[in-house]
């Protein structure tokens, strides 16, 4: 049973766009973060929720908009895609140990 | 600002030899630092982690070790094997609550 599930894994769409991401969590923490990872492999971190409270936006555009319907869901919705958001978005959940990542949703935007 | 800097970028060793990756944090309040694994195509994993705390720590072939004054941390991996080729991020942690990733460190172990 994986304790963190994000769906879809790949995902295809064309620029302006509208998709989502969606990640669910089975271990009941209580903070659940998106990060971004790039064609380098940087891992860049974008929002992350404390008991569906947005804690930290790592000034990310406004196209991106997280949402938490409850403190084991936190999706990623993002509005008119751009070829630059072509990536690997890796939902995570975590405390004062180390994060436990999702599979990861390689997006690629044509 | 919220820095990591990791080196190096790529690291090629034989099967057999240690392999050294080194990490740099800026934030002297950082009191965390996980090692994570990235195999091609997966999801980073937490491999080993030391907190401020202690100067060292060792698990099998992988050992990290802190300097907290020259805020310097580094990932030790003794008789490489070609299952340890991937990606290795080191991280610090910021504000109590946030990682903040090294650029990462390819490694290749040769058979």
């Amino acid at each position: 049973d994986t304790a963190v599930s994000q769906t879809p894994k790949y995902l295809v769409t064309q620029m302006g766009n509208d998709k989502s991401i969606k990640c669910e969590q089975n271990l009941g923490h209580d903070t659940m973060y998106w990060y971004k990872q790039d064609s380098k492999k940087f891992l860049k971190i974008m929002f992350s929720y404390n008991n569906k409270e947005l804690i930290i936006n790592e000034t990310v555009p406004n196209r991106f908009s997280p949402k938490s319907p409850d403190k084991a869901h936190l999706n990623l919705h993002i509005n008119s895609l751009e070829l630059g958001d072509s990536a690997v978005y890796f939902c995570a959940i975590g405390g004062l140990d180390g994060y436990t990542f999702g599979s990861g949703t390689r997006l690629t935007v044509v | 600002g919220e820095n990591v800097e990791q080196h190096p970028s790529t690291l090629s060793v034989q099967e057999g030899d240690s392999a050294v990756i080194k990490c740099t944090y800026s934030d002297s309040a950082s009191n965390y630092f996980p090692w994570y694994k990235q195999e091609l195509g997966k999801r980073p994993q937490l491999i080993i982690d030391i907190r401020s705390n202690v100067g060292e720590k060792k698990d099998q072939r992988i050992a990290v070790t802190l300097n907290k004054t020259a805020k310097h941390f580094s990932l030790h991996i003794t008789e490489t094997q070609p299952e340890d080729s991937a990606v290795y991020f080191c991280a610090a942690r910021y504000n109590t609550d946030k990682l903040i990733f090294g650029t990462g460190t390819r490694l290749q172990v040769f058979p």
